[in-house]
């Protein structure tokens, strides 16, 4: 059965500080790979997705994350954060055809 | 705008009750979804349906059920059945048969007087 690993729950950091999420998950076979943000108050909303091809994925808002094969991870990182990424974060996989499974989610909080 | 439509956005319910949470879209998206979200818990798949008529369980289906009579509706019952309801609960639609939700509503915060 697939899972997800979400290596953080709560994250502190102070603008401008560079990010990075954990995310691990567990399949034996070829999966698809998302991150979700949730903005206080707001939808949930994709912020990015690895399908195939090029690991490295850049999504919106200055966000990539890069699939590690070998390491069954799908890291989210940013170079530097600002204020207005404060939110929860999701990781998510599936396969092909198959429902999305949910990691635990991550809050991230920026600092002023 | 396309989107869904979650009502209402607070609900409150007595013990032994059973209630009913409105979604709907106007996104002519096949497949829709229910999620339960629970503090560090992430979203858990409640049920979901594909087509018409048509719906599975997810990982939580217990205390729960849903109907798809129109496409785009898919009301979620949270029965008496159901031991620990009190949670936010999440609609969601997609185009294709992929999974992977596309689109959110903006939620039902159900609790338990």
């Amino acid at each position: 059965a697939q899972s997800v690993s979400q290596h953080n729950h709560h994250v502190i950091l102070s603008e401008a500080a560079s990010l990075e999420l954990g995310c691990n998950y567990s399949y034996g076979g070829t999966v698809n790979l998302f991150w979700y943000v949730q903005y206080p108050g707001q939808h949930l909303q994709l912020l990015l997705k690895y399908f195939s091809g090029d690991p490295l994925v850049k999504g919106i808002k200055g966000f990539e994350a890069e699939f590690i094969k070998s390491k069954f991870s799908f890291n989210l990182r940013k170079p530097s954060v600002q204020w207005s990424d404060t939110a929860e974060y999701f990781c998510a996989v599936n396969a092909w055809d198959d429902k999305i499974i949910f990691g635990k989610g991550t809050r991230l909080h920026i600092l002023p | 705008d396309g989107g869904i439509t979650q009502s209402p956005k607070y609900l409150f319910r007595k013990e032994g009750q059973n209630v009913t949470l409105s979604c709907e879209q106007n996104l002519n998206h096949d497949a829709m979804y229910w999620y339960r979200q629970d503090p560090g818990q992430g979203l858990r798949l409640i049920y979901y349906s594909q087509i018409v008529n048509d719906f599975q369980k997810g990982d939580i289906a217990e205390g729960y059920s849903v109907s798809r009579e129109k496409k785009e509706s898919f009301p979620l019952t949270v029965t008496s059945a159901q031991k620990n309801p009190t949670a936010f609960y999440l609609c969601a639609s997609t185009s294709d048969h992929s999974g992977q939700p596309q689109h959110f509503g903006d939620g039902t915060r159900l609790s338990i007087l």
